[in-house]
């Protein structure tokens, strides 16, 4: 089936303007997270929702990140005036179950944003 | 806070060359830990999740295991399709997300 889609691939931003990313998780999973993983470093941890509640967002570095999943299945990241230190991978994960379980997160592809 | 330690950083291997790869962490309480393989410009893929200590999982050339502190990946008689960055990962009982390591770089030449 499926896997976890990501877009757009790459996106290049000037300093200042503000960009969207989207997830779409794998159908019926409840549980999306988004992570960033800067070059040579493992992935960490930005957000997570289940269903279309935001859980946890102790993750996010600034008040200039917002994530949304309004309807429990596609999520957006918004990073408004983007800065140089926001240049990263942009990874969401899904997984099927709730906070409660250890399950498996399956990642999408990722999405590169560089801020020039 | 929860901590993970990889090493190597980098591990360069000749095919058939048999070798493990550590992951140490620090977490209050684990619900699980996890190994993920990650190649250039894709999201990781899982591997394997372990629970408790003592407890074992292979997969073809992979086997993972895993003590109250740490965790091995050995890789046994590898080949140059096994090249790929290997990431560990521990889930705190009552938390949803994971902490990552940085990961490490295995080269496996033919």
């Amino acid at each position: 089936g499926a896997g976890v889609s990501q877009s757009p691939r790459y996106k290049v931003a000037k300093r200042g303007q503000d960009v969207a990313l989207r997830c779409d998780p794998i159908s019926g999973h409840v549980s999306l997270f988004w992570y960033q993983q800067a070059l040579g470093q493992g992935p960490e941890f930005l957000t997570y929702f289940q269903n279309e509640a935001q859980l946890d967002k102790s993750g996010l570095p600034s008040d200039r990140f917002f994530a949304e999943r309004p309807e429990g299945s596609v999520s957006t990241l918004k990073i408004q005036r983007t800065q140089q230190e926001d240049s990263a991978v942009y990874l969401c994960a899904s997984s099927l179950g709730a906070r409660l379980y250890t399950d498996t997160q399956y990642f999408g592809p990722g999405t590169r944003l560089t801020v020039l | 806070e929860d901590q993970v330690t990889q090493s190597p950083e980098a591990l360069r291997l000749q095919e058939g060359e048999s070798s493990s790869l550590n992951c140490s962490y620090t977490v209050s309480g684990l619900r699980g830990l996890f190994w993920y393989r990650q190649d250039p410009g894709k999201g990781p893929e899982f591997l394997f999740t372990l629970y408790s200590a003592g407890e074992e999982k292979e997969k073809e050339r992979l086997k993972a295991t895993l003590t109250k502190k740490e965790s091995f990946l050995h890789i046994t008689a590898p080949k140059p399709e096994d090249s790929a960055t290997y990431l560990c990962a521990v889930q705190e009982t009552n938390a949803g997300k994971s902490t990552f390591g940085d990961g490490t770089t295995l080269t496996v030449k033919p």
